[in-house]
């Protein structure tokens, strides 16, 4: 079944624990993309990937870091997370071309204390 | 960045009525989608509509597209109670960032049955 996963699902975690929230996608698409939502404010995008080792900066990048080493998986790494992080996060992936339609993981809720 | 805001930002209708969601961007764009979100779940794709077309026609749905007023809306016709989520819109831009697609806050929709 073509899917994007996304681990963990839920997460409490406390401020300054460094965490990782893997995603992965089984459809060889080029293209794969963070966003989180929050309640007011849509959804707004952290990072995104064009391609292996090609990443680049969203709207709201400050506090993740991301990496992409193989096609089918792109990681968010929060180094130092932070209340104003607590968000529901997903992950998209979809293919290159101009006319791209986004395949979205089922969400990972994190909360920071 | 360009984004797209839906209006209204929730409605709710009786189950056999029709729903129509509205959209509004700013800058010039490649394509316009929409995406359904069942509370608390990840995005899935509704249907895409790019710049040169005006109507777009998918099993209930009906979208129209105004480049000149920058403007979509998403028509569901014959609500069902399993209508009942949020709707996005989602813009892409020309050129090199028509891939990139940004979110507006949504629509939510209660279908009662």
């Amino acid at each position: 079944e073509a899917q994007v996963t996304q681990n963990p699902r839920y997460l409490i975690t406390v401020t300054g624990k460094k965490l990782t929230v893997t995603c992965s996608q089984n459809m060889n698409h080029e293209y794969m993309s963070w966003y989180r939502q929050d309640p007011g404010l849509g959804l707004r995008q952290i990072y995104y990937s064009m391609n292996v080792e090609v990443t680049d900066k969203g709207d709201v990048p400050e506090g993740y870091k991301v990496s992409r080493k193989e096609k089918r998986n792109f990681p968010l790494i929060l180094e130092s997370p932070s209340p104003n992080q607590t968000s529901l996060y997903f992950c998209a992936s979809g293919t290159s071309g101009a006319y791209n339609e986004q395949f979205f993981g089922p969400g990972t809720r994190l909360t920071v204390l | 960045s360009q984004q797209g805001e839906e209006d209204p930002q929730a409605l709710s209708i009786q189950e056999g009525e029709n729903a129509t969601m509205n959209c509004s961007y700013k800058t010039s764009i490649n394509n316009l989608q929409w995406y359904r979100q069942n509370s608390g779940r990840g995005l899935v794709h509704l249907i895409l509509i790019r710049s040169n077309e005006r109507e777009k026609h998918s099993g209930r749905l009906r979208v129209t597209l105004d480049t000149s007023k920058k403007s979509s809306s998403l028509l569901i016709t014959a609500s069902r109670a399993a209508d009942t989520a949020s709707y996005f819109c989602a813009t892409g831009g020309p050129g090199a960032g028509s891939y990139q697609l940004t979110f507006g806050k949504g629509t939510k929709l209660s279908v009662i049955p």
